[in-house]
C-alpha cells in the first residue's frame, strides 16, 4: 500500500543536539511538506519542496534544515538553533484533486520530539 | 488577525445530535477550502473539500460563504466515532502551494 512513513515515532533529545526526522513516501508525489503542531494550535509550515533538489522556507523555518535529493525522501533536521523544538512534527505529500484542482495533503503518522 | 480562526470548543453533544462549526478566514483571495479531521495524537486526514455551491458527503455537509469569508461544517446524526478535532484548511492565492491550517474545533460526542 502507498503511503508516507515517518521515523522515529518518538524521539528524545538533549539540548544542544541536532536530530534528523525521516520522511519517505511511495506515492509518487512531487510536493512534500513539513509541519509542526504544538498543543492546542494549528499546523505551522516549516519547509516545503515542490520538486527534487528544490525547497522553500515556510513560516517557521528558523532552526530547521531540509534536503530533497530524491523524490521519495524529505528529511528534516532540527538543529540546536531551534529555541523550542519540543513538538509533534508532521510530514505530508500532496496530489492534485481532479475534481477541484486543489492540492490535497496526505500525512505521515508524525514524529513526536521531546527535548530534555 | 489570524488567517484562519476557529472556535476551539469543545462542543459536547449527545449521540444523534446535529452540530455545526464555522471557520472564518481573513484573506479574501483564498482559493480552496477543506475540512480535515484529526484524532487525538494522530495525523490529520482529509474529511472533505468545500465547494462554492456547497457539498454533502453522507452525514456531513460543507458550505462556503465568500461574501462573509467563512466556511461551515454540519454533522447530522452524530456518532461516538465523530469525536475528534476538525481542522479548517485553506489555500491562499499567494503563489505558495502549501495549505494554511486553523487550530481546530474539538467535538466530543457523548452516549
Amino acid at each position: 500500500d502507498g503511503g508516507i512513513t515517518q521515523s522515529p515515532k518518538y524521539l528524545f533529545r538533549k539540548e544542544g543536539q541536532n536530530v534528523t526526522l525521516s520522511c519517505e513516501q511511495n506515492l509518487n508525489h512531487d510536493a512534500m511538506y513539513w509541519y509542526r503542531q504544538d498543543p492546542g494550535q494549528g499546523l505551522r509550515l516549516i519547509y516545503y519542496s515542490q520538486i527534487v533538489n528544490d525547497f522553500q522556507k515556510g513560516d517557521i523555518a528558523e532552526g530547521y534544515s531540509v534536503s530533497r535529493e530524491k523524490k521519495e525522501s524529505f528529511p528534516l533536521t532540527v538543529t540546536s538553533a531551534q529555541k523550542n523544538p519540543t513538538a509533534f512534527y508532521l510530514c505530508a505529500s500532496s496530489w492534485r484533486s481532479p475534481t477541484s484542482g486543489a492540492n490535497v495533503l496526505t500525512f505521515g503518522a508524525g514524529s513526536r520530539l521531546t527535548v530534555l | 488577525r489570524k488567517e484562519v480562526e476557529q472556535d476551539p470548543g469543545p462542543f459536547n453533544v449527545p449521540e444523534g445530535a446535529t452540530v455545526a462549526f464555522n471557520c472564518t478566514y481573513s484573506n479574501s483571495a483564498s482559493q480552496s477550502f477543506f475540512w480535515y479531521r484529526q484524532d487525538c495524537r494522530k495525523e490529520p486526514k482529509l474529511l472533505m473539500s468545500v465547494y462554492s455551491s456547497g457539498n454533502e458527503d453522507g452525514r456531513f455537509t460543507a458550505q462556503l460563504n465568500r461574501a462573509s469569508q467563512y466556511i461551515s461544517l454540519l454533522i447530522r446524526d452524530s456518532k461516538l466515532s465523530d469525536s475528534a478535532t476538525y481542522l479548517c484548511v485553506l489555500k491562499m492565492d499567494t503563489g505558495r502551494r502549501a495549505l494554511t491550517f486553523g487550530s481546530g474545533t474539538r467535538l466530543q460526542v457523548q452516549p
